[in-house]
């Protein structure tokens, strides 16, 4: 157990929807990332998140936002759904700010996009 | 453009033999790389990590080989054990300059270790 926490495991929703990701750091750590796994793609970066403020993008959509609240959980939200973005969503925390330290990482949650 | 790339996407080994994964990459400003490994249903997680300034680490069973000149990191596991099935992930982190980048991921290499 990795002490991340993702809810929800599963979900399923229709083209043009959005839905939002939730994640529950490690306690103690302070930076959250999010990453995206594809079909046959290794994971893509996509934001990360140190104490609250944004510290580094990746390959980020204009439909995805996230933030990071005063707990140090996180919600990456995702809108105007296409069936493209059916993939694993991963959340991941350190303790520090910087890529050197191992991530933790949660179980993900599955996006299915119909 | 893929700039770290584990081109065998399975391997498969006798249990007690030993498991060779491989990575490449082509960023030369890459100076840290990682592996992670990724159980089904579960994220990833640290198995070792190198420096670009090594060419070797090691961890109990596991050694991390780092050959610059050729961009090219591999991963010995020895000996290879059934509970190491898993999907082998090769990650690298570049540097501009003092400035952290991100962590950058393969497609991943599937291990089977057979009894």
């Amino acid at each position: 157990d990795s002490g991340v926490t993702q809810t929800p495991k599963h979900l399923i929703t229709a083209t043009g929807q959005r839905v939002t990701l939730r994640c529950s750091p490690r306690s103690g750590d302070l930076s959250v990332y999010w990453y995206q796994q594809s079909l046959d793609q290794g994971l893509q970066f996509l934001i990360q998140y140190y104490n609250g403020e944004e510290r580094a993008k990746g390959n980020i959509l204009e439909r995805f936002s996230a933030q990071q609240f005063p707990d140090l959980h996180s919600e990456l939200n995702l809108s105007s759904l296409e069936l493209g973005d059916s993939a694993l969503y991963f959340c991941a925390s350190s303790v520090g700010d910087r890529h050197y330290s191992p991530l933790h990482f949660g179980n993900g949650t599955r996006l299915t996009v119909t | 453009d893929q700039q770290v790339k584990q081109n065998s996407p399975s391997l498969s080994v006798q249990e007690g033999r030993i498991s060779i994964l491989n990575c490449d990459y082509t960023n030369s400003m890459f100076d840290y790389f990682l592996w992670y490994k990724k159980y089904p249903a579960e994220g990833p997680t640290f198995l070792i990590s190198i420096s670009s300034i090594k060419d070797k680490n090691e961890d109990g069973r596991f050694t991390v080989f780092l050959n610059k000149s050729a961009k090219h990191l591999s991963l010995h596991i020895v000996p290879s054990q059934p509970g190491d099935s898993a999907v082998y992930f090769c990650a690298a982190i570049l540097n501009y300059g003092g400035s952290q980048g991100n962590l950058i991921f393969g497609k991943g290499t599937k291990l089977s270790v057979k009894p």
